[in-house]
């Protein structure tokens, strides 16, 4: 069945760029009928939508974060990423990422997720 | 503060049935926009509960029902069970911000 998986550095320092990248496993990135998205969760608090992509590069991106944010889609390798530009201490998070139904341009439910990734920003 | 509003908290004795609240304004829920539902148990990962306001995803046991009307949406659970204590949220897309939205979270205890 189609997983997801996130992976990249688990520290970033304040002012720097988060990086992660999402690797699909099970299914093709490719598919007509889902964007892929990233979610957050800060420790101890709610779930926060990020951002989600198409496999052509189209994107959506939360208006709140949409100056710090980038999501890139890579069909070759079945991985899509994620930056977050300017770090500070409220982005440390655990940061999910998930297949993102939509349909009628309209983004939908998230199935599956990822396990999560704790990015922890500190000095 | 969430652009949907859930209770923070709702509990339950075992057997018993519970509701949790999502609810919404004109530009979200209201605009007709379609609610869904995810349990996340402690440590891990969200799982989807229900999509499209009412519907079950394959392997959700139908003691888990949602419903909408308004503004708002619910999500009831029937025959409490232990393995049921979680957090649950809801979302929905709002067009006035383009985007997806979720709601605060509600943690749900089993008594």
């Amino acid at each position: 069945q189609l997983q997801l998986q996130e992976s990249g550095p688990g520290l970033v320092k304040p002012s720097e760029t988060l990086s992660l990248t999402c690797t699909v496993s099970g299914g093709s990135i490719s598919s007509r009928t889902y964007y892929w998205g990233w979610i957050r969760q800060p420790p101890g608090k709610g779930l926060e939508w990020i951002g989600s992509i198409y496999y052509s590069g189209n994107t959506y991106y939360n208006p709140s974060l949409k100056s710090r944010v980038t999501i890139s889609v890579d069909t070759s390798k079945n991985q899509f990423s994620l930056k977050l530009s300017s770090v500070t201490v409220a982005d440390t998070a655990v940061y999910y990422c998930a297949r993102h139904a939509f349909a009628s341009g309209i983004l939908l439910w998230f199935d599956p997720w990822g396990q999560g990734t704790l990015v922890t920003v500190s000095s | 503060q969430s652009v949907l509003t859930q209770p923070p908290s709702v509990s339950g004795a075992p057997g018993q049935r519970v509701t949790i609240s999502c609810t919404g304004s004109s530009s979200n829920i209201g605009a007709g926009y379609d609610v869904h539902w995810y349990q996340q148990l402690p440590g891990t990962a969200p799982k989807f509960l229900i999509y499209a306001n009412s519907n079950r995803p394959s392997g959700v046991p139908d003691r888990f029902s949602g419903s909408k009307s308004g503004t708002s949406a619910s999500l009831a659970i029937t025959g409490l069970q232990a393995e049921d204590e979680a957090d649950y949220y809801c979302q929905s897309y709002d067009s006035s911000l383009s985007g997806v939205v979720f709601g605060g979270g509600t943690k749900l205890t089993v008594l």
